[in-house]
């Protein structure tokens, strides 16, 4: 079975700093792995995805993520944090079993201080 | 267009009311799946369709009933609910009908139902 963990479930960035969104993953198999943006009252919007290919994966916006099997991890980052970027992060991870079911972590809120 | 449009915004029903909300998508996608999304949590999988028929019902209570007339549309009739049903219904759509763990799923703004 597959499954993410996404270890704090707050975090806060001054405008200009980096941004880090821890995500790991379990997976008895290759995952396909997913980082979705919620913003207040909104359905989600795909930042970026793993699909085996490159390991280091170009999102929308400026985020981007590193698939890294050894640490089975799959973090996201952004160099400089906009006000913008305030909002809820979802990592997920695709079901491998016929179907595709997406499994959500529990969700990162992002705040970004001015 | 990769935008997936639902219906109502916003519903207030009584438990004994029987409503459905709506979800539409034009982009020729073959999967469309409901989500049930609580407050300050993730959203939890309800229902899948591939090629229009129901593929997963996640041991969803009969009280919530899918329905998908066509590829571009799909339902959810509410009946008989109770307030822990409170939450927002999201719809979400992908190329493929459901056997490629790799595609996109686009998501709807949702539904946020209120029971009393």
């Amino acid at each position: 079975a597959q499954s993410v963990t996404q270890l704090g479930s707050h975090v806060s960035v001054s405008e200009g700093a980096l941004v880090l969104l821890r995500c790991n993953y379990s997976s008895s198999v290759p995952p396909y792995l997913f980082w979705y943006v919620q913003y207040p009252n909104q359905g989600l919007q795909l930042l970026l995805k793993y699909t085996s290919a490159a390991t280091l994966v170009k999102g929308i916006n400026g985020f981007e993520a590193e698939f890294k099997k050894s640490e089975t991890s799959f973090h996201l980052t952004k160099p400089s944090a906009h006000m913008s970027d305030a909002a809820e992060y979802f990592c997920a991870v695709s079901g491998r079993t016929g179907a595709n079911n997406l499994f959500f972590g529990t969700g990162t809120r992002l705040t970004v201080i001015p | 267009d990769t935008e997936v449009t639902q219906t109502p915004k916003h519903l207030v029903m009584g438990m004994t009311n029987k409503k459905s909300l709506k979800c539409e998508q034009h982009m020729g996608h073959r999967a469309m799946y409901w989500y049930k999304q609580k407050a300050k949590k993730p959203p939890e999988l309800m229902f899948v369709y591939s090629y229009e028929k129901l593929s997963i019902n996640e041991s969803v209570p009969s009280r919530f009933s899918p329905e998908c007339p066509n590829s571009s549309l799909l339902n959810l009739h509410l009946h008989a609910l109770q307030p822990e049903d409170s939450a927002l219904y999201l719809c979400a759509s992908s190329l493929e009908g459901g056997a490629v763990s790799t595609d996109t799923q686009y998501f709807g703004p949702g539904t946020r139902l209120t029971v009393l």
